[in-house]
Protein backbone atom coordinates (compact mmCIF):
# COMPACT_ATOMS: atom_id res chain seq x y z
CA UNK A 1 0.00 0.00 0.00
CA UNK A 2 0.69 3.64 -0.37
CA UNK A 3 3.63 4.98 2.47
CA UNK A 4 4.49 8.00 4.11
CA UNK A 5 8.09 8.26 4.97
CA UNK A 6 8.27 11.01 8.13
CA UNK A 7 11.27 11.61 9.95
CA UNK A 8 12.76 12.12 12.06
CA UNK A 9 11.48 9.42 14.17
CA UNK A 10 12.08 10.80 17.38
CA UNK A 11 13.60 14.61 18.81
CA UNK A 12 15.19 15.34 22.54
CA UNK A 13 14.84 18.76 22.52
CA UNK A 14 15.11 21.68 25.07
CA UNK A 15 12.16 23.52 26.01
CA UNK A 16 12.46 26.60 24.15
CA UNK A 17 13.92 25.10 20.77
CA UNK A 18 12.63 24.83 17.97
CA UNK A 19 11.82 21.61 15.94
CA UNK A 20 10.83 20.62 12.23
CA UNK A 21 9.75 17.49 11.03
CA UNK A 22 8.94 15.97 7.15
CA UNK A 23 6.99 13.37 5.31
CA UNK A 24 8.00 12.59 1.82
CA UNK A 25 6.03 10.23 -0.41
CA UNK A 26 6.22 8.58 -4.04
CA UNK A 27 3.10 9.46 -4.68
CA UNK A 28 1.48 12.59 -5.37
CA UNK A 29 -1.23 13.82 -2.55
CA UNK A 30 -4.40 16.65 -2.66
CA UNK A 31 -4.13 16.92 1.25
CA UNK A 32 -1.68 17.09 3.82
CA UNK A 33 -2.68 17.25 7.19
CA UNK A 34 -0.60 17.24 10.65
CA UNK A 35 -1.77 15.14 13.89
CA UNK A 36 -0.74 15.45 17.25
CA UNK A 37 -1.47 11.84 19.58
CA UNK A 38 -1.16 11.91 23.65
CA UNK A 39 -0.53 8.73 25.05
CA UNK A 40 -3.85 6.27 25.06
CA UNK A 41 -5.81 9.02 22.79
CA UNK A 42 -6.71 9.47 19.08
CA UNK A 43 -5.06 11.52 16.90
CA UNK A 44 -5.93 15.74 17.07
CA UNK A 45 -5.48 17.41 13.77
CA UNK A 46 -3.33 20.75 14.08
CA UNK A 47 -2.77 21.80 10.36
CA UNK A 48 -4.68 20.89 7.27
CA UNK A 49 -2.95 22.26 3.96
CA UNK A 50 -5.01 22.09 0.32
CA UNK A 51 -2.67 23.48 -2.57
CA UNK A 52 1.00 22.79 -3.43
CA UNK A 53 3.25 25.44 -2.28
CA UNK A 54 0.96 26.46 0.51
CA UNK A 55 2.20 28.00 3.77
CA UNK A 56 -0.07 27.94 6.94
CA UNK A 57 0.38 28.59 10.64
CA UNK A 58 -1.39 27.33 13.89
CA UNK A 59 0.29 29.43 16.94
CA UNK A 60 3.92 28.50 17.19
CA UNK A 61 3.18 25.67 14.28
CA UNK A 62 4.06 26.13 10.71
CA UNK A 63 3.13 23.76 7.93
CA UNK A 64 3.91 23.70 4.12
CA UNK A 65 2.41 21.73 1.13
CA UNK A 66 5.49 21.09 -0.89
CA UNK A 67 5.00 22.50 -4.26
CA UNK A 68 5.73 18.73 -5.90
CA UNK A 69 2.93 18.09 -3.99
CA UNK A 70 4.90 14.76 -2.80
CA UNK A 71 6.40 16.16 0.57
CA UNK A 72 5.01 18.75 3.61
CA UNK A 73 6.98 19.93 6.90
CA UNK A 74 5.89 20.94 10.17
CA UNK A 75 7.44 23.46 12.33
CA UNK A 76 7.53 23.61 15.89
CA UNK A 77 8.45 27.02 17.26
CA UNK A 78 9.77 27.75 21.25
CA UNK A 79 8.65 24.24 22.31
CA UNK A 80 6.68 23.84 25.63
CA UNK A 81 6.58 20.96 27.97
CA UNK A 82 2.97 20.54 26.29
CA UNK A 83 4.56 19.94 23.07
CA UNK A 84 5.28 16.25 24.21
CA UNK A 85 3.73 13.46 21.79
CA UNK A 86 4.06 11.39 18.70
CA UNK A 87 3.47 13.72 15.82
CA UNK A 88 2.25 12.56 12.38
CA UNK A 89 1.63 13.34 9.12
CA UNK A 90 -1.55 12.11 6.65
CA UNK A 91 -2.76 12.88 3.16
CA UNK A 92 -5.16 12.08 0.93
CA UNK A 93 -3.79 10.52 -2.17
CA UNK A 94 -4.75 12.26 -5.80
CA UNK A 95 -8.12 10.42 -7.23
CA UNK A 96 -10.59 11.71 -4.26
CA UNK A 97 -10.18 8.93 -2.00
CA UNK A 98 -11.04 10.09 1.49
CA UNK A 99 -8.93 7.28 3.36
CA UNK A 100 -5.98 8.76 4.98
CA UNK A 101 -2.35 7.43 4.55
CA UNK A 102 -0.20 7.78 7.79
CA UNK A 103 3.43 8.62 8.56
CA UNK A 104 4.75 6.37 10.97
CA UNK A 105 5.34 9.36 13.28
CA UNK A 106 8.02 11.37 15.18
CA UNK A 107 7.75 10.82 19.19
CA UNK A 108 8.62 14.39 20.51
CA UNK A 109 10.30 14.37 23.96
CA UNK A 110 10.99 18.06 25.25
CA UNK A 111 13.01 18.36 28.66
CA UNK A 112 11.98 21.51 30.85
CA UNK B 1 -21.70 18.70 21.53
CA UNK B 2 -19.84 15.19 22.14
CA UNK B 3 -16.83 13.77 20.75
CA UNK B 4 -16.60 10.13 19.06
CA UNK B 5 -16.85 7.74 21.20
CA UNK B 6 -15.72 4.67 21.42
CA UNK B 7 -16.14 1.33 23.58
CA UNK B 8 -14.79 -0.61 25.01
CA UNK B 9 -11.59 1.57 25.42
CA UNK B 10 -9.59 -1.75 26.50
CA UNK B 11 -10.69 -5.23 25.28
CA UNK B 12 -9.16 -8.31 26.21
CA UNK B 13 -10.06 -11.64 24.13
CA UNK B 14 -8.18 -14.98 24.02
CA UNK B 15 -7.18 -16.39 20.56
CA UNK B 16 -10.33 -17.51 18.74
CA UNK B 17 -12.97 -15.89 20.48
CA UNK B 18 -15.11 -12.36 18.34
CA UNK B 19 -14.21 -9.10 19.36
CA UNK B 20 -17.40 -6.33 18.85
CA UNK B 21 -15.79 -2.48 18.54
CA UNK B 22 -18.25 0.46 18.71
CA UNK B 23 -18.15 3.75 17.57
CA UNK B 24 -20.76 6.17 18.13
CA UNK B 25 -20.07 9.21 15.74
CA UNK B 26 -20.42 12.65 17.00
CA UNK B 27 -23.90 14.50 16.25
CA UNK B 28 -24.56 15.25 12.67
CA UNK B 29 -21.77 13.07 11.43
CA UNK B 30 -22.98 10.39 8.94
CA UNK B 31 -19.80 9.12 7.81
CA UNK B 32 -17.10 6.74 9.88
CA UNK B 33 -14.16 5.85 9.06
CA UNK B 34 -11.82 2.78 10.85
CA UNK B 35 -8.09 2.56 10.99
CA UNK B 36 -5.79 0.17 12.62
CA UNK B 37 -2.78 1.20 14.64
CA UNK B 38 0.15 -1.28 15.34
CA UNK B 39 2.24 -0.51 17.94
CA UNK B 40 5.08 1.98 17.07
CA UNK B 41 3.49 2.59 13.74
CA UNK B 42 1.31 4.86 12.23
CA UNK B 43 -2.88 4.49 11.36
CA UNK B 44 -3.44 2.63 8.47
CA UNK B 45 -7.07 2.57 6.47
CA UNK B 46 -9.67 -0.25 7.43
CA UNK B 47 -12.66 1.11 6.04
CA UNK B 48 -15.29 3.68 5.52
CA UNK B 49 -19.00 3.74 5.86
CA UNK B 50 -22.27 6.40 5.94
CA UNK B 51 -25.19 4.89 6.76
CA UNK B 52 -25.89 1.41 5.95
CA UNK B 53 -23.68 1.49 3.26
CA UNK B 54 -19.63 0.40 2.88
CA UNK B 55 -18.44 2.80 0.63
CA UNK B 56 -14.02 2.17 0.66
CA UNK B 57 -13.60 -1.45 2.11
CA UNK B 58 -9.88 -1.54 0.73
CA UNK B 59 -8.14 -2.23 3.84
CA UNK B 60 -9.99 -4.63 5.61
CA UNK B 61 -8.52 -8.13 5.53
CA UNK B 62 -10.02 -10.17 3.46
CA UNK B 63 -11.45 -12.80 6.34
CA UNK B 64 -12.96 -12.30 9.73
CA UNK B 65 -13.16 -8.72 9.34
CA UNK B 66 -16.45 -6.91 8.84
CA UNK B 67 -18.08 -3.35 9.23
CA UNK B 68 -21.44 -2.15 9.73
CA UNK B 69 -23.21 1.62 10.11
CA UNK B 70 -26.93 0.56 10.39
CA UNK B 71 -29.41 3.19 10.17
CA UNK B 72 -30.00 3.42 13.95
CA UNK B 73 -27.02 2.75 16.40
CA UNK B 74 -23.44 2.87 16.45
CA UNK B 75 -21.07 1.67 13.71
CA UNK B 76 -19.71 -1.89 14.64
CA UNK B 77 -16.03 -3.60 13.45
CA UNK B 78 -16.28 -7.13 14.46
CA UNK B 79 -13.21 -9.45 14.41
CA UNK B 80 -14.03 -12.89 14.37
CA UNK B 81 -11.89 -15.85 15.90
CA UNK B 82 -9.25 -13.44 16.74
CA UNK B 83 -5.72 -14.01 16.60
CA UNK B 84 -2.35 -12.51 18.19
CA UNK B 85 -1.61 -10.69 15.69
CA UNK B 86 -5.31 -8.74 15.78
CA UNK B 87 -3.91 -7.15 18.88
CA UNK B 88 -3.28 -3.13 17.94
CA UNK B 89 -5.54 0.31 19.04
CA UNK B 90 -8.59 0.85 16.58
CA UNK B 91 -9.74 3.89 16.00
CA UNK B 92 -12.78 5.30 14.52
CA UNK B 93 -13.28 8.95 13.06
CA UNK B 94 -16.03 10.66 12.01
CA UNK B 95 -17.03 13.27 9.71
CA UNK B 96 -20.25 15.46 8.88
CA UNK B 97 -19.28 15.28 5.25
CA UNK B 98 -17.02 12.98 2.70
CA UNK B 99 -14.28 15.19 3.50
CA UNK B 100 -10.38 14.16 4.75
CA UNK B 101 -10.01 17.47 6.69
CA UNK B 102 -13.05 16.82 8.73
CA UNK B 103 -12.39 13.94 10.19
CA UNK B 104 -12.49 14.04 13.96
CA UNK B 105 -10.89 10.89 15.68
CA UNK B 106 -12.15 9.39 18.95
CA UNK B 107 -10.27 7.77 21.75
CA UNK B 108 -9.53 4.48 20.39
CA UNK B 109 -9.94 0.68 21.66
CA UNK B 110 -6.93 -1.16 22.80
CA UNK B 111 -7.61 -4.87 21.77
CA UNK B 112 -5.11 -7.16 23.61
CA UNK B 113 -5.26 -10.87 21.96
CA UNK B 114 -3.93 -13.35 24.64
Amino acid sequence: GQQLNQSPQSMFIQEGEDVSMNCTSSSIFNTWLWYKQDPGEGPVLLIALYKAGELTSNGRLTAQFGITRKDSFLNISASIPSDVGIYFCAGALQGGSEKLVFGKGMKLTVNP
Amino acid sequence: NAGVMQNPRHLVRRRGQEARLRCSPMKGHSHVYWYRQLPEEGLKFMVYLQKENIIDESGMPKERFSAEFPKEGPSILRIQQVVRGDSAAYFCASSRLSSVNEQFFGPGTRLTVL
